[in-house]
């Protein structure tokens, strides 16, 4: 069965450092999403991402955060300037379509220190 | 009042039994709803998706949408071991930005 691929599974990083976390979506998907889920809380939205545009964002979302799907393929998520609560998992996920659920990878654990 | 609300459980039955998980939700836009199963450090992955009231089932494994009340359930018959997970329910108004509940924790005991 198809899979959402994420990497890596586990980075950590200094404070005030750029990270790119990577995602290889479902080759038949066409909606992109990043979520995150701080530890022992929620699931959050973060953004989508349709027709090489951003879509939706949260207002976690912010100046600091920035996607891209540069060669078709990998979906990326870059937080600029870490901070330390930053630390959370972050889910990649995507789906076909409008009327379709949504797959999600298994995700990067961050950790900020 | 939280746009949606889960309890977080911890819930634990014996194999076999039937296991009822709810969530409640404030915003009446809400049309999309989701289950998702989560295993501990994994992603969540996706059990029913329906769309606005009503029944669905799959297999061991039954949504039902109520928005008059606002209540979202999902059923679990025959429930196995292997069922032991956090359950994640999620909603949308707009098909685009799920909104989660915090997960309810279950544990099958054989």
């Amino acid at each position: 069965e198809p899979e959402v691929t994420q990497t890596p599974s586990h980075q950590v990083t200094q404070m005030g450092q750029e990270v790119i976390l990577r995602c290889v979506p479902i080759s038949n998907h066409l909606y992109f999403y990043w979520y995150r889920q701080i530890l022992g809380q929620k699931v959050e939205f973060l953004v989508s991402f349709y027709n090489n545009e951003i879509s939706e964002k949260s207002e976690i979302f912010d100046d600091q955060f920035s996607v891209e799907r540069p060669d078709g393929s990998n979906f990326t998520l870059k937080i600029r300037s870490t901070k330390l609560e930053d630390s959370a998992m972050y889910f990649c996920a995507g789906r076909q379509g409008i009327n379709y659920g949504y797959t999600f990878g298994s995700g990067t654990r961050l950790t900020v220190v | 009042q939280k746009e949606v609300e889960q309890d977080p459980g911890p819930l634990s039955v014996p194999e076999g039994a039937i296991v009822s998980l709810n969530c409640t939700y404030s915003n009446s836009a809400f049309q999309y709803f989701m289950w998702y199963r989560q295993y501990s450090r994994k992603g969540p992955e996706l059990l029913m998706y329906t769309y606005s009231s009503g029944n669905k089932e799959d297999g061991r494994f039954t949504a039902q949408v109520d928005k008059s009340s606002k209540y979202i359930s999902l059923f679990i018959r025959d429930s196995q071991p292997s069922d032991s997970a956090t359950y994640l329910c999620a909603m949308t108004p707009n098909n685009n930005d799920m909104r989660f509940g915090a997960g309810t924790r279950l544990t099958v005991k054989p």
